[in-house]
């Protein structure tokens, strides 16, 4: 069974800037595994960021940027806003399958 | 502009069969992968499967002996039955579209919470 390994919790100043990671149980993750990110607020359906790893959705504030870095799907958040505050999820593309990561909790404070 | 609005009963009993439809609006069912996600109460999100404009599937393993993911394309809309229910399969169940090039998770229902129970 594959396993997505997010950070089950982070905490980051306002304006300040966070960096969240998304691993692969398989190993190194790849453009191949086409990671999106998104988040979700109390109540809320889940909000798409970021897909195919590196690509911002239309409505996607630029301040949100996905990247790769050591081996795992990254998302860097700059210049956090206290609206920023939510879980994050990642999801990684398993050749048919797909598989969410556990979600991080980011606290704005 | 694509919406996905999920319908079906908000109760099953235990053993019976969930059964849940996503309406398509906005555009036609073609050129991606229609799938199904839940959401456990107070816990993350779980893929369940999809099924692609040319009718092939995929299923999440641990689910896969009891799902079926199908198409109606000529009422624009998806369909799925989770079989054999338990009180574990309480969540709340969206659908969405996934872009067969791009694999990106642009579109979601609003999501619809289906308790199981006696």
């Amino acid at each position: 069974q594959i396993v997505v390994t997010q950070e089950p919790s982070v905490t980051v100043s306002p304006g300040g800037t966070v960096t969240l990671t998304c691993a692969s149980s398989t190993g190194a993750v790849t453009s191949g595994n086409y990671p999106n990110w998104f988040h979700q607020k109390p109540g809320q359906a889940p909000m798409p960021l970021i897909f195919s790893m590196t690509y911002r959705h239309s409505w996607t504030p630029a301040r949100f940027s996905g990247s790769l870095l050591g081996g795992k799907a990254a998302l860097t958040l700059s210049g956090v806003q206290p609206e920023d505050e939510a879980v994050y999820y990642c999801l990684l593309y398993y050749g048919g399958a797909w598989v969410f990561g556990g979600g991080t909790k980011l606290t704005v404070l | 502009q694509v919406q996905l609005q999920e319908s079906g009963p908000g109760l099953v009993k235990p053993s019976e069969t969930l059964s849940l439809t996503c309406i398509v609006s906005g555009g036609p069912i073609s050129n991606h992968y229609w799938t199904w996600i839940r959401q456990t109460p107070g816990k993350g999100l779980e893929w369940i499967g999809h099924i692609h404009y040319r009718e092939s599937t995929s299923y999440n393993p641990s689910l896969r002996s009891r799902v079926t993911i199908s198409l109606d394309t000529a009422k624009n809309q998806f369909s799925v039955q989770l079989t054999s229910v338990t009180a574990a399969d309480t969540a709340v169940y969206y659908c969405a579209r996934v872009g067969g090039a791009t694999r990106d998770f642009a579109y979601w229902g609003q999501g619809t919470l289906v308790t199981v129970s006696s």
